[in-house]
């Protein structure tokens, strides 16, 4: 069966630092792998994905995700954290055979300044 | 582009009420879904659309709730009668086709509290 799984509840840094949300995801073939964050009382809001190619996908606002298939992992990863990344972030894995997003429990990141 | 739309954004309603929300897609996206966000967890499908027919409603609690898109655009989900546990946030999502690889977009969702 596929599953996402997001180890860390919360995660704390401080604003300036490099932040890492850890995802490592189940499924029996390829993967489709996606992050949102979710502000608050906001919609998700899509922030990037990997289908094929380069391990290392860029998405909005200076986040980046690097894919490691031996690990099966999906870490969203940005080099200096603002405040203003304070949010939810969820990470969710599908596939063409079935097209439904499996959605990880979410991550809470706070930023200090 | 317009995003999706979501009406109306908070709901406070009495349990055995009934209430409807209404979710009007990305122009040109075929498939819709509906799902259910308790405070603090990851979204849960209620039920996904292509055009008008529905792809999976198996996670759709269908004694209570219901959905149609019926000409393939907008849709409403009803939740009759409303218990206390269906206290959660509603958001619809739509992409433009079944492909896996597409991303969904997000409404800002529908803030159901129920006493």
């Amino acid at each position: 069966a596929q599953s996402v799984a997001q180890p860390e509840d919360q995660v704390n840094v401080a604003e300036g630092n490099p932040l890492t949300v850890k995802c490592t995801y189940s499924v029996s073939g390829n993967p489709y792998l996606f992050w949102y964050v979710q502000y608050p009382n906001r919609g998700l809001q899509f922030l990037l994905k990997y289908i094929t190619g380069d391990n290392l996908v860029k998405g909005s606002y200076g986040f980046e995700a690097e894919f490691n298939k031996s690990q099966t992992s999906f870490h969203l990863k940005k080099p200096s954290a603002l405040v203003s990344d304070s949010a939810l972030y969820f990470c969710a894995v599908s596939q063409d055979s079935n097209y439904q997003l499996i959605w990880g429990a979410g991550t809470k990141l706070i930023i200090k300044p | 582009e317009a995003g999706v739309a979501q009406s109306p954004r908070y709901k406070i309603i009495e349990k055995r009420q009934s209430v409807a929300f209404w979710c009007n897609p990305i122009s040109g996206h075929a498939t819709l879904y509906w799902y259910q966000q308790i405070l603090g967890q990851g979204p849960k499908l209620l039920i996904q659309f292509q055009n008008n027919g529905v792809v999976d409603d198996s996670q759709l609690p269908k004694d209570r709730f219901s959905a149609e898109r019926l000409k393939g655009v907008d849709s409403t989900l009803k939740i009759q009668p409303a218990k206390l546990e269906d206290s959660a946030v509603y958001l619809c999502a739509s992409t433009f086709d079944l492909a896996g690889y597409n991303e969904q977009f997000f409404g800002p969702g529908t803030r159901l509290t129920v006493l």
